[in-house]
């Protein structure tokens, strides 16, 4: 079924820290994940994908981990600045990323100094 | 990188009229886009999928004669909320997806704040 969106979970970090963010998906047939970062007001952001012949796949201070076994998916983000406070979605989706998007719940993510 | 824009960025209107809302690829040609709605502190829910020339495909749940879907060139999709009401008032994204290459999930627009008094 679909992923539907709840009040959003808060994390919260000191400036500097590691942070990891997790998420669930729901079709274990999905074979493409992507995470958006999202700012207040603003539309969604890519930060990294992965595919699912992959199970962990590095940006610049990015690291997408894929579990298939668990259908889970987080997304590290190494010396968390002030600048990537926002909401963070992961999304599924299907032959490769030509179909539909669904997106998870989301997390916030609040960097303290 | 690819540009989505949005236009217009906010707007308020009463309850009972028609507003329509813009989505354009400033850069690359979109052969699909596709419409979501976000609720406050909510996820994006995706409404419908449209195709260039074609008529849009919508979501369960989602009221194809309320929300009018038309995509009727390769860098243009507009969303037309009919007789909104309070209950419409949402934050309004688009995507838009080239055909080939680049990000098969596409672009996001800056989404459009749509407020119903």
């Amino acid at each position: 079924g679909e992923s539907v969106g709840l009040h959003l979970p808060t994390l919260s970090v000191q400036e500097g820290d590691n942070s990891i963010i997790n998420c669930a998906y729901s079709n274990s047939a999905s074979d493409y994940f992507i995470w958006y970062k999202q700012e207040s007001g603003k539309g969604p952001q890519f930060i990294i994908d992965i595919r699912s012949n992959m199970d962990k796949r590095q940006g610049q201070r990015v690291t997408v981990l894929l579990n298939k076994t668990v259908k889970h998916l987080s997304l590290q983000i190494a010396a968390t600045q002030p600048g990537d406070s926002a909401v963070y979605f992961c999304a599924e989706s299907g032959s490769g990323g030509y179909n539909k998007l669904i997106f998870g719940a989301g997390t916030r993510l609040a960097v303290h100094p | 990188g690819a540009v989505v824009s949005q236009h217009p960025s906010w707007v308020i209107c009463k309850s009972g009229t028609s507003v329509k809302i813009e989505c354009r690829s400033l850069d690359f040609q979109a052969t699909t886009m596709f419409w979501y709605r976000q609720f406050p502190k909510q996820s994006l829910m995706l409404m419908a999928t449209s195709n260039e020339g074609s008529k849009a495909t919508y979501e369960q749940g989602v009221e194809k004669d309320k929300f009018l879907i038309n995509h009727a060139s390769l860098t243009l999709s507009t969303l037309t909320v009919t007789s909104a009401h309070p209950e419409d008032s949402s934050f309004y994204i688009c995507s838009a997806r080239a055909p080939s290459g680049g990000y098969p999930s596409g672009f996001f627009g800056p989404g459009t704040r749509l407020t119903v008094l």
